[in-house]
């Protein structure tokens, strides 16, 4: 079983609507949760990083932590089709310690 | 976030070389790490640059394959040796952030060994 599983997608949905893409972890010590974004021929971009259950929310972006069922959410509202990238997921025992990377999710969104 | 800068971003290399690939912050950080990005996969670590000691390389990772060097707090390189077609990969330095909570990727070293 891998500690990080994501749903690698390809996900496509219209201009405007809300994505909401996931990923779920095995191993309850895993306490930072990281989204990144990737865009073709580019490395990971830092999206949103949060060290606990609940909510973070910044822009059109929403990051959810629910560690009781080990399931990590990312949410785009208002999608554009700048949007359209790989996003992935990402969890550290310790932060900055070592991340554990999910697969990935290909979005796209179409205008 | 820190500026991270990767030299050279790609190459392509005959199989039986080696390519040194650098990795250079704008400002000094406590960690530094190199990633590898396999063709339509996700990120795996390779090992922790540690800044005056051997780095601490990942189940799968040996120093004589990836040799990594770490002079000082804004530098470090990988070497990838004695290159093999499945080398093929994206390689990727990041940095820890100054709250050492997450890491900021560089922008990535596309190599392809033939």
């Amino acid at each position: 079983q891998k500690e990080v599983e994501q749903d690698p997608g390809p996900l496509s949905v219209p201009e405007g609507a809300i994505v909401s893409l996931n990923c779920t972890y095995s191993n309850s010590a895993f306490q930072y949760f990281m989204w990144y974004r990737q865009y073709s021929r580019k490395g990971p971009e830092l999206l949103m990083y949060t060290y606990s259950s609940g909510n973070k929310e910044d822009g059109r972006f929403t990051a959810q932590v629910d560690k009781s069922s080990k399931y990590i959410s990312l949410f785009i509202r208002d999608s554009q089709p700048s949007d359209s990238a790989t996003y992935l997921c990402a969890i550290s025992v310790g932060g900055a310690q070592k991340l554990v990377f999910g697969q990935g999710t290909r979005l796209t969104i179409n205008p | 976030s820190a500026v991270i800068s990767q030299k050279p971003s790609r190459d392509i290399c005959q199989r039986g070389t080696s390519l040194t690939i650098q990795c250079q912050v704008d400002s000094q950080v406590t960690m530094m790490f190199w990633y590898r990005q396999q063709p339509g996969q996700s990120l795996t670590l390779i090992a922790t640059a540690n800044q005056g000691s051997e780095a601490t390389y990942e189940s799968g990772f040996v120093i004589d394959k990836f040799p990594i060097s770490r002079p000082n707090l804004t530098f470090s390189t990988l070497t990838v040796s004695n290159m093999s077609p499945e080398d093929s990969s994206i390689y990727l330095c990041s940095v820890d952030s100054s709250s050492q909570e997450t890491q900021y990727f560089g922008p990535g070293t596309r190599l392809l060994v033939l």
